[in-house]
């Protein structure tokens, strides 16, 4: 049983536009989220996180908002740049236990020029 | 460069032998974990270690074992491969505080069991 679900497994986007990576997850005793990159032949790095108590948080050009009500997470990249191609995978888990983090399959998103 | 560095890097195994992967963490921090990565699966975790000298089981630890040698490494072994256990590898780590949900993550270590 998937509990955090990223349903499109591969995106492009042109250079300067917006990239919208989505992501769901089934179980409500989740309550921290993360995103994070990763280029082939590396392991993942972390790009940006959430708690619960915000629907919002931003860094740089990359945005995440939370919908808790629908289950529902999206990262945002304004504007998309061709070195944002990657996997993004989707991470969820109750607060301070990373041991139950659990991860989406991944989104590879490619921004064309 | 600080961070999670993991060994070796690729490896091919024949079914039944054994081997082990190395991982070292240079942060100072007290939670390890493996997982393995395959196509359309995501990230699974295989075992942790919340604090040397502790580990557990997670996701899929069938057919695997872990050693938390010191604070600073964790290695997992692999006694009897199998065909199944092709993936890739990463070992991880994590702080404590507002760091404690935030993974630092190997390179990652690709293995082909014939």
């Amino acid at each position: 049983d998937q509990q955090v679900k990223q349903n499109s497994p591969s995106l492009s986007v042109q250079e300067g536009r917006i990239s919208i990576l989505n992501c769901d997850y089934t179980n409500s005793m989740f309550d921290y989220f993360l995103w994070y990159k990763k280029y082939p032949a590396e392991g993942p790095t972390f790009l940006i996180s959430i708690s619960s108590i915000k629907d919002k948080n931003e860094d740089g050009r990359f945005t995440v908002f939370l919908n808790k009500s629908a289950k529902h997470l999206s990262l945002h990249i304004v504007p998309s740049q061709p070195g944002d191609s990657a996997v993004y995978f989707c991470a969820a888990s109750p607060t301070g236990t990373a041991s139950k983090l659990t991860f989406g399959t991944g989104t590879r998103l490619q921004v064309t020029l | 460069n600080a961070g999670v560095t993991q060994t070796p890097k690729f490896q091919v195994l024949k079914t039944g032998q054994s081997m082990t992967l190395q991982c070292a963490q240079d942060m100072n921090h007290n939670s390890m974990y493996w997982y393995r990565q395959d196509p359309g699966m995501g990230l699974r975790l295989i075992y942790y270690s919340a604090s040397e000298g502790t580990t557990d089981k997670g996701e899929v630890p069938n057919g695997y074992n872990v050693s938390r040698l010191n604070k600073r490494e964790f290695s997992l072994r692999l006694e009897s491969a199998a065909p199944s256990q092709t993936s890739v590898y990463f070992c991880a780590s994590s702080g404590g505080g507002a760091g404690a949900n935030v993974l630092t993550f190997g390179a990652g270590s690709r293995l082909t069991v014939l």
